[in-house]
């Protein structure tokens, strides 16, 4: 069974500076996505950015981007220059790659806080 | 830009009464899913759903649990005998099965209170 970890249950950053987001996951497959979601106080989960496992290369989407370890089993989000609209929940999600259809396996969040 | 809608927003019911939460998923996609979220915790996977039948469940999806595809475009979770513990947010989510370019498109919930 796969589990993805997200260690900080909550974090805060001032306008514009740069934070980063932790998560860890767990899985013996060698084929999967993960991802970030973000859900607002709407409660709407809204993807933000979506990484391959057999991709070296580190997603990106504007402002954010993944610190992506495979060997580490690490899936970190970077959010630069923070707005007050990125203030919400943040969830890290695992999928298994080869079998279509697949369930989505979330951390349990990080609530960020983006203060004026 | 194509969206997954769920109805009602908001439903109360009364312990021990049968809900049904609609979804109608985007229209090209085969795959279909609910997951819920209890207030304060993650978001947990119930089912899914290919090809007029389930695909994959968890443990929380019991007896108790049903989904259907009655028509071309609805996508229902029905819950027979509500408990307490079910209140949460009810989650539905569509995606196509590209490799490479997999990706679950979400609605923007149902809030289930059960009193």
């Amino acid at each position: 069974a796969q589990t993805v970890t997200q260690s900080q249950p909550e974090m805060s950053v001032q306008e514009a500076e740069t934070v980063t987001l932790s998560c860890t996951y767990d899985t013996s497959e060698s084929n999967y996505y993960l991802f970030w979601y973000k859900q607002p106080p709407s409660r709407q989960m809204i993807l933000v950015i979506r990484q391959e496992a057999y991709k070296q290369q580190n997603a990106t989407e504007n402002r954010f981007s993944v610190n992506f370890q495979k060997a580490a089993k690490s899936f970190s989000l970077k959010i630069s220059d923070s707005q007050l609209g990125d203030t919400a929940m943040y969830f890290c999600a695992f999928m298994i790659g080869e079998t279509s259809g697949s369930r989505l396996t979330f951390g349990e969040g990080t609530q960020l806080t983006v203060n004026p | 830009e194509p969206e997954v809608t769920q109805t009602p927003s908001h439903q109360v019911t009364q312990m021990g009464q049968e809900v049904i939460l609609r979804c109608v998923p985007i229209s090209n996609h085969l795959y279909f899913y609910w997951y819920r979220q209890i207030l304060g915790q993650k978001v947990e996977f119930l089912v899914s759903f290919y090809n007029n039948e389930i695909s994959e469940k968890s443990e929380i999806f019991d007896d108790q649990f049903s989904v259907e595809r009655p028509d071309g475009s609805n996508f229902t979770l029905k819950i027979r005998s509500t408990k307490l513990e079910d209140s949460a947010m009810y989650f539905c989510a569509s995606s196509v099965f590209v490799p490479g370019d997999t990706e679950a498109f979400f609605g923007q919930g149902t809030r289930l209170t059960v009193v």
